[in-house]
Parts: C-alpha cells; structure tokens; sequence
C-alpha cells in the first residue's frame, strides 16, 4: 500500500515546454512537501504547503486538500530542471511518507 | 552548522561487519529523521527523534537497526552485521518543528551510501 502516488514514473520534455507532475495521496496530512533529487546528489526542498498555490520562479506548487492531490508545474522547461521530483507527506502523526519520485529529463 | 551534515558520504562494509552512520542536524533543529531509500526507489521512513526521545521506530526493518540521539543534537544510525540488502543510500532530514502537528521545512543531508558486499 503506497500512501502517496506520484504520475508519471519518467517524463522527457523539450526545451521551454511547460510540465506537470502530479501527486495523490491517502493520509491526513498536515503539510506536503516538492522535493527535487539530482543524480548522485542530495535532496532539496522546493515547496512546503498546505492549503492553496505557491510559486518560486518557474516554479509553481498547487494542492487541494478536499481532493488529496498536488501539482508541480515547472514553466519554460531547462534542461538543468533534469532531476527526479519528489513529493512527500507529512501525516498527522508527524510521520513522512514518500512517493518514488518522477525522472524527469529535459532535452536541450 | 549552514545544512544538515552527513558522514561518511561512502562506505563499503563486509557482511557482517557492523557500521554506523553520523548525521549532525541544522543547529536548534527539534525533529531529526532518517530514511534509507534504495536505487530507484523514493526514501522510505525508518525513525523519528524529537530533540533526544526516539518517537517512532517502526521503520527499522530489523533489530540489527539501532538509532540514537543522546543529547538531541548529532544521531548516530547502526546497523550490526551488515547484510546486502541494507546496501542503500540512508538519508538524514532535520526539521524545526517543535510538536505534532507543526509545520516544517524538511532539510535533507546528502546522505551515506552503505555498500555491503
């Protein structure tokens, strides 16, 4: 049983596209988290949220609480965004939980 | 310290040997957690500490698998009589949060890469 789903596993895209990742989970949450994971690399946290839309450059983190789902958008796509994204969930009982991440690769 | 620090970033053990891991938090950080995450895969939780008390353990696959925090600061993860299946990545994260329920940011350390041959 995964208590966060992540869609798609692997995503390439051209230079400037516009992408979406989403993320769906199944616990009561008291904040979600957008990491981003580079190949060999440590992992840093883009987004914090829990109600509504934040943004951070291209960046931009959505999450409806009702639904239980979350959307990273990343807008005019570069390939230094190749990295896998990560969403996670901090529960209730302040435990995380984390999806398998997203491979996402950006072609110049 | 500026992040949360991890050592050593690479460690080779052989079956059986035992190892222990060291992550030094973002200093005042309360919640301290460490995960294992395997290749491919996203990191799975394996125990929580809040300033010295261990809170959760449940993730700890086995007893070999033994975490502490003394003095609320540095933990030290170990693993006794390795096996090669603990062969992973064993990220640690700090957090400010201070109780159940509270909002944090998570800062991860670049983690230790455990290969048991």
């Amino acid at each position: 049983k995964n208590e966060v789903e992540q869609s798609p596993q692997n995503l390439t895209a051209q230079e400037g596209e516009f992408i979406t990742i989403n993320c769906s989970y199944s616990v009561g949450i008291s904040a979600l988290h957008w990491l981003q994971q580079h190949p060999g690399g440590g992992i840093v946290s883009l987004f914090m949220l829990s109600s509504g839309k934040k943004k951070h450059g291209r960046l931009i983190a959505t999450i409806n609480i009702q639904e239980k789902h979350s959307s990273l958008h990343i807008t005019a796509s570069h390939p230094r965004d190749s990295a896998v994204y990560i969403c996670a969930v901090r529960s209730s009982g302040n435990q995380f939980y984390f999806g398998t991440g997203t491979s996402l690769t950006v072609i110049p | 310290g500026a992040g949360v620090s991890q050592s050593p970033r690479y460690k080779v053990a052989k079956r059986g040997q035992d190892v222990a891991l060291r992550c030094d938090p973002i200093s005042g950080h309360v919640s301290l957690f460490w995960y294992q995450q395997a290749l491919g895969q996203g990191p799975e939780f394996l125990t929580y500490f809040q300033n010295e008390a261990q809170l959760d353990k449940s993730g700890l696959p086995s007893d070999r698998f033994f975490a502490e925090r003394p003095e609320g600061s540095v933990s030290t993860l170990k693993i006794q009589r390795t096996q090669q299946e603990d062969s992973a990545v064993y990220l640690c994260a700090s957090s400010l949060g201070r109780s159940v329920g509270t909002t944090g940011e998570l800062f991860f350390g670049e983690g230790s890469r455990l290969t048991v041959l």
